[in-house]
């Protein structure tokens, strides 16, 4: 069984910086692609990034680009998103998924981030 | 890059068909057949129902269906049930390597 699981998520000032975490298992991680999808409550779903799946490209979110890295150790099965210059409007569950034919075929359950002073 | 367009409701009553519509661009929906759908309930994880325009993952049932002219592609859910109700997202592969989403529908069953 697949499996996603977030972790990192929590509150923080605006200017400051927060690693979210997603731990894989259930699949070959390192031959996938993965991705970071955040969503404000109340609101719609937003692409933030992706990583290929031995590393080596990445891309982002204009709104994001030069504060947040994706990384990944696919010895750990896990993938990173440091997230630095947290603005207000940063706040938002942030969810990871697994790639297929470039969809979203598995996520995980989400970790909240909370960027407020 | 900007959201694709979705009706912000739809609604249906038990046993008849709906169609959500996603409007994209040339860069995006038109470009690419790799169009995405998402089920999202009320406190949960989205939940891809409809990959590639018109393919259903394993277990999805085949009440979902997709396709796509032009910039638009559509989603039908026909025989609407009560567990349908809940927000649908379209989601675009984009040049460049990066995704959009719409801003989502909410389904309503009357």
């Amino acid at each position: 069984e697949v499996q996603l699981v977030e972790s990192g998520g929590g509150s923080v000032q605006p200017g400051g910086s927060l690693r979210l975490s997603c731990a894989a298992s259930g699949f070959n991680f390192n031959t996938f692609w993965m991705h970071w999808v955040r969503q404000t409550p109340g609101k719609g779903l937003v692409w933030v990034s992706y990583i290929n799946n031995d590393g080596t490209s990445t891309n982002y979110a204009d709104s994001v680009k030069g504060r947040f890295t994706l990384s990944r150790d696919n010895a750990r099965n896990t993938v990173y998103l440091q997230m630095n210059r947290l603005r207000a409007e940063d706040t938002a569950v942030y969810y990871c998924a697994r790639d297929i034919a470039n969809s979203f075929f598995d996520w995980g359950q989400g970790t909240l981030v909370t960027v407020s002073s | 890059q900007s959201a694709l367009t979705q009706p912000a409701s739809v609604s249906g009553s038990p046993g008849q068909s709906i169609t959500i519509s996603c409007t994209g661009g040339s860069s995006d929906v038109g470009s690419f057949n790799v169009v995405s759908w998402y089920q999202q309930h009320p406190g949960k994880a989205p939940k891809l129902i409809i990959y590639e325009v018109t393919k259903r993952p394993s277990g999805v049932s085949n009440r979902f269906s997709g396709s796509k002219s032009g910039n638009t592609a559509s989603l039908t859910i026909s025989g609407l049930q009560a567990e349908d109700e809940a927000d649908y997202y379209c989601c675009s592969f984009v040049a460049g390597v990066t995704w959009v989403f719409g801003g989502g529908a909410k389904v309503t069953v009357l």
